[in-house]
This record gives structure tokens, sequence and C-alpha cells, in this order.
């Protein structure tokens, strides 16, 4: 089955320690996408990529990282610069940056 | 961006029509009409887009207004397992950020 997967479902991390969200898709899309979603919000862009070797910050980026060495992975670092880290994370892919995008099943991180 | 504004929330009755209202008054003419929905807990999923005209599909219809300043998702029949959030999305199709810009969309309550 093709579809895109999110690992671990919960993140427990003490402050002060850097953690990665690990998005996997096998839908062979171009673009992927990390969102981040606080309690009772929509959702907002951390960052994003059209290409493997390629990405952008998207609206609130500052004290996040990714990388995209492969066409199917998208992992995001979550470290100690970002100040509020306690949220759902949710990543995303879709064939072209503007055609519909599928969703995992998000990673719901809390710092302790 | 052109932003949309939706009720906070919705009830219904399980096998009723819902009708679920976006105004997007500030639409511009490459914007498309996107609508996803979220379970409790879950990444967003996909429902219908549309452009100018009134789009169906197996979940859903999409009406537009003439204008498209306005547009409406209806469920024919709901059920309990549509419950959830409803975001109604303005996407430019243009080789862009690609990212989709949520609102707090329209919690839908369906009764039994």
């Amino acid at each position: 089955d093709g579809g895109i997967t999110q690992s671990p479902k919960y993140l427990f991390r003490k402050e002060g320690q850097n953690v990665t969200l690990s998005c996997e898709q096998n839908l062979n899309h171009d673009a992927m996408y990390w969102y981040r979603q606080d309690p009772g919000q929509g959702l907002r862009l951390i960052y994003y990529s059209q290409i493997v070797n390629d990405f952008q910050k998207g609206d609130i980026a500052e004290g996040y990282s990714v990388s995209r060495e492969k066409k199917e992975s998208f992992p995001l670092t979550v470290t100690s610069a970002q100040k509020n880290p306690t949220a759902f994370y949710l990543c995303a892919s879709s064939i072209l940056d503007y055609s519909e995008q599928f969703f995992g099943p998000g990673t719901r991180l809390t710092v302790l | 961006d052109a932003k949309t504004t939706q009720p906070n929330s919705m009830e219904s009755n399980e096998e009723e029509p819902v009708h679920l209202p976006c105004n997007h008054s500030t639409i511009s003419g490459t914007d498309y009409i996107h609508w996803y929905r979220q379970l409790p807990s879950q990444g967003p999923e996909y429902v219908i887009h549309g452009l100018t005209s009134n789009v169906n599909n197996r979940m859903a219809s999409l009406a537009i207004a003439e204008d498209r300043k306005s547009s409406t998702l209806i469920l024919h029949r709901a059920t309990l397992r549509d419950a959830a959030v409803y975001y109604c999305i303005l996407r430019a199709v243009v080789r862009s950020q690609g990212n989709l810009i949520f609102g707090k969309g329209t919690k839908l309550s369906v009764k039994p």
C-alpha cells in the first residue's frame, strides 16, 4: 500500500535535547512538507522541499532543521533552540507543489 | 495570500445533508478552492477542490458561487465518521511555496 508514515506516534523529550521526527513516503512524490499544529489551531508550515537536496524555510522555521537526501524521506529535527516545541507535527507530500497533499498520521511531541 | 472565513462550529443530524460555508471575498483568478478535513488526532485528509464549476466526488460536492467569493462544501448524508474539522483553503496554481494555509476551520459535530 502506498502512503506516508511518521514515527514515532508519541515522543517525549527533556528540555534542551534535540529530537528527530521521521517521515517516509512511498508515493513517489517530489514535494514534501512539515507542519506544526497547536491545540485548537490550524497547521503552520515549518519547512518544505520541492526536490531532493533542496528545501526552503516556511513560516516558523526557527529552531528546526531538515534534510532531503532521498526522495522518500524528509526528517525533521527539533533543536533545543525551539522555545516551545510541544505540539502535533504533521508531514505531508504531493506530486507537485500545487497538487493535493497527503498527510501522515502525525507525531505528538511533548517536552518535559 | 487570500484569506477564508468559516463558522467556528456547526451541528448536523446523522443521515441529513450538511452545508459548510466558506467566504473568500479576496480570491484571485488563479486561486483554486480546496477543502480538507481533519479527524481528531489524525492528519488532514483531502476532500475536494474546484476553480469555477461545481465539483462532485465520492466524498462530497463543492458548490462555487458565480462571483467565486464564496463556496459551500456539501456532505449529502452525514455519518458519525464525518465529525471533523473542515478547512477551506485557497491555493494558487503557480509554482510557489506550495504549502496549504490553514485557518481554524469549522468543527462539525454529527448527532445520532
